[in-house]
């Protein structure tokens, strides 16, 4: 069946320094997608989105790259802060028949070293 | 910045005993969500709510799990049987309409313990 996943459970980067968080998507037809950031105890929180029929949105600090030719979502977060250490998880938004409902990816932790 | 609340953070019970999970939507939210995450595992969707019924249920959602908007802010999930599996995050979501974005809008979640 149709999955987001992730390429790594974890990712260790020093403060200061650029990350990317990778995800997968296998449906084709999904067009709409969704990073969130998880703190200990919290819930998802968003970041940033993309539709498919963008290949490149920017936030603050934050870029979602969008491959669709390889089914491929990456999420840039520059000059990383200890604040951004965190679980990321990609999401799919599903329609259906005007129900929704996300899809999550299994989550990459992301520690940033001081 | 309007929030979801849940209640309670943390609720310990017996393996068989029922239990009901609290959450307050974002006070002009129509869409209402429950998710679950199990300890280390990815969020998976439970629930979707509108217009005072189910819209969707995935196979998690099964005859011991019911919702409910009893008033208009309250929004509860009930687990008449609770197993040992059923530990987990749960999460409450709201969203003022369809089509995503930043609107979908998720609780701080309670953590449910089945012993």
């Amino acid at each position: 069946g149709e999955s987001v996943g992730l390429h790594l459970p974890t990712l260790s980067v020093q403060e200061g320094d650029n990350s990317i968080i990778n995800c997968a998507y296998s449906n084709s037809a999904s067009d709409y997608f969704i990073w969130y950031k998880q703190e200990s105890g919290k819930g998802p929180q968003f970041i940033i989105d993309i539709r498919s029929n963008m290949d490149k949105r920017q936030g603050q600090r934050v870029t979602v790259l969008l491959n669709k030719t390889v089914k491929h979502l990456s999420l840039q977060i520059a000059a990383t802060q200890p604040g951004d250490s965190a679980v990321y998880f990609c999401a799919e938004l599903i329609s259906n028949f005007g129900n929704e409902k996300l899809t999550f990816g299994t989550g990459t932790r992301l520690t940033i070293i001081p | 910045e309007p929030e979801v609340t849940q209640t309670p953070s943390h609720q310990v019970t017996q393996m068989g005993q029922e239990v009901i999970l609290r959450c307050v939507p974002i006070s002009n939210h129509l869409y209402f969500y429950w998710y679950r995450q199990i300890l280390g595992q990815k969020v998976e969707f439970l629930v979707s709510f509108y217009n005072n019924e189910i819209s969707e249920k995935s196979e998690i959602f099964d005859d011991q799990f019911s919702v409910e908007r009893p008033d208009g802010s309250n929004f509860t999930l009930k687990i008449r049987s609770t197993k040992l599996e059923d530990s987990a995050m749960y999460f409450c979501a709201s969203s003022v309409s369809t089509g995503g974005g930043s609107g979908y809008t998720f609780g701080s979640g309670t953590r449910l313990t089945v012993v």
